[in-house]
């Protein structure tokens, strides 16, 4: 099946400084993967859209310069949290499709904590 | 727009079933549904898509009504191990490939031996 693998799996991280989360897909091609937020007892909100070889959309309300994702192969997608603050600790989780019309495969989440 | 999901919370006990309502105001291409235990990531569970329905597993099954934009998800002789909060998702567009999914606020179900 559809393997999407995430690192790390926790971090902690000072304010102000960046946090890099890796994506990959394991055993399939991903052209797009996305990236949800997750706040304690809410639900994942999908934060951007990240397209190989071109430019990440973002959705409404999300920093593009705050988030930076990296796409450069069809298996690693990157989002880099840069100056994080606090109020950027969440759960960041990442998925990716291997095949239209079915489930989403979902990597195991980072957890981010800015302290 | 975020689908809206029902109820927020069940309490069951083991072999017990469950039904959990999903609706959109606007037109369902597909619907998604996950469950996810606390501190992990989302496990995907099935796809229902437009003209049809695809069975992720026993006896956990779905239904998907197009013309009311809902869905519900049936869990029949509820096992201790379905504990944990139930999404909802939907595609914004007909194409769905390169679309991320909205999802609803969640169900918590817990199930009591």
């Amino acid at each position: 099946g559809a393997v999407v693998s995430q690192h790390p799996s926790r971090v902690i991280c000072k304010s102000g400084t960046s946090v890099k989360i890796e994506c990959r897909s394991l055993d399939f091609q991903a052209t797009t993967m996305f990236w949800y937020r997750q706040f304690p007892k809410q639900s994942l909100m999908l934060m951007a859209t990240s397209n190989e070889g071109s430019k990440a959309t973002y959705e409404q309300g999300v920093e593009k310069d705050k988030f930076l994702i990296n796409h450069a192969s069809l298996t690693l997608s990157t989002l880099t949290v840069t100056s994080a603050h606090p109020e950027d600790s969440s759960f960041y989780i990442c998925s990716a499709r291997a095949l239209t019309n079915y489930g989403y495969t979902f990597g195991s989440g980072t957890r981010l904590t800015v302290v | 727009q975020q689908p809206v999901q029902s109820p927020q919370a069940v309490i069951l006990r083991e072999g017990e079933d469950a039904v959990i309502n999903c609706s959109s105001s606007k037109a369902l291409y597909s619907v998604h549904w996950y469950r996810q235990k606390h501190g992990e990531a989302p496990i995907f569970l099935m796809i229902l898509l437009k003209g049809g329905e695809q069975k992720g597993h026993d006896k956990i099954s779905a239904s998907f009504n197009e013309k009311k934009q809902q869905s519900s998800l049936y869990l029949t002789a509820s096992q201790l191990s379905y504990s944990g909060t139930y999404f909802c998702g939907t595609v914004r567009y007909s194409g769905g490939g390169a679309d991320g999914l909205t999802f609803g606020k969640g169900t918590h179900l817990i199930i009591q031996p």
